[in-house]
């Protein structure tokens, strides 16, 4: 079956560019997640959508990140002006349910290289 | 802090079984213990959670302290595929708090 899907796999950005990273949940799945993940260490939470709604961003490192998933499936992770700090991969998970405990599927990430 | 602790790697030799500690002292009563693995060039992987009894399914079983302060994965047979970091999560919420987690080494 399908599963999570982030496209493209892999962006080089010049310092200053803005990108936009798009993640296609699981058909249905409630739940939506960013993750950005550094080299070497673990993923670190970046927003949480319920269905159309952004209920969490807590972790978005600035207002330079901005997510949005306005139908409540196809999901946009936009980093305006970017830095070299911005380099990381990018996680998109889905999950079944509301907010609580549920497992959650991962895409294969966004690899984002700012140069 | 609410990281747990775990080992940074471990090495095991394939078909033996693995046991992945993980330390989380300051667990609420409402945290679940999740466990994911990352194999490179991939998103993470869920493997097993559960809240005070042990657990089980096809992948792993997860034996949880009776304090909760720590709790072990267990790998029943090891495979090369099995090769990945290991991270173990404590949590109520939606939102997963990663650590560094155990990379985990399978010798043929």
């Amino acid at each position: 079956g399908a599963g999570v899907s982030q496209s493209p796999r892999y962006k080089v950005a010049k310092r200053g560019q803005d990108v936009a990273l798009r993640c296609d949940p699981i058909s249905g799945h409630v739940s939506l997640f960013w993750y950005q993940q550094a080299l070497g260490q673990g993923p670190e939470f970046l927003t949480y959508f319920q269905n159309e709604a952004q209920l969490d961003k807590s972790g978005l490192p600035s207002d330079r990140f901005f997510a949005e998933r306005p139908e409540g499936s196809v999901s946009t992770l936009k980093i305006q002006r970017t830095q070299q700090e911005d380099s990381a991969v990018y996680l998109c998970a889905s999950s079944l349910g509301a907010y609580g405990v549920y497992e959650q599927y991962f895409g294969p990430g966004t690899r984002l290289t700012v140069t | 802090d609410a990281k747990t602790t775990q080992p940074n790697s471990m090495e095991s030799n394939e078909e033996e079984p693995v046991h992945l500690p993980c330390n989380h002292s300051t667990i609420s009563g409402t945290d679940y213990i999740h466990w994911y693995r990352q194999l490179p060039s991939q998103g993470p992987e869920y493997v097993i959670h559960g809240l005070t009894s042990n657990v089980n399914n096809r992948m792993a079983s997860l034996a949880i302290a009776e304090d909760r302060k720590s709790s072990t994965l267990i790998l029943h047979r090891a495979t090369l595929r099995d090769a990945a970091v290991y991270y173990c999560i404590r949590g109520s919420q939606g939102n997963l708090i990663f650590g560094k987690g155990t990379k985990l080494s399978v010798k043929p």
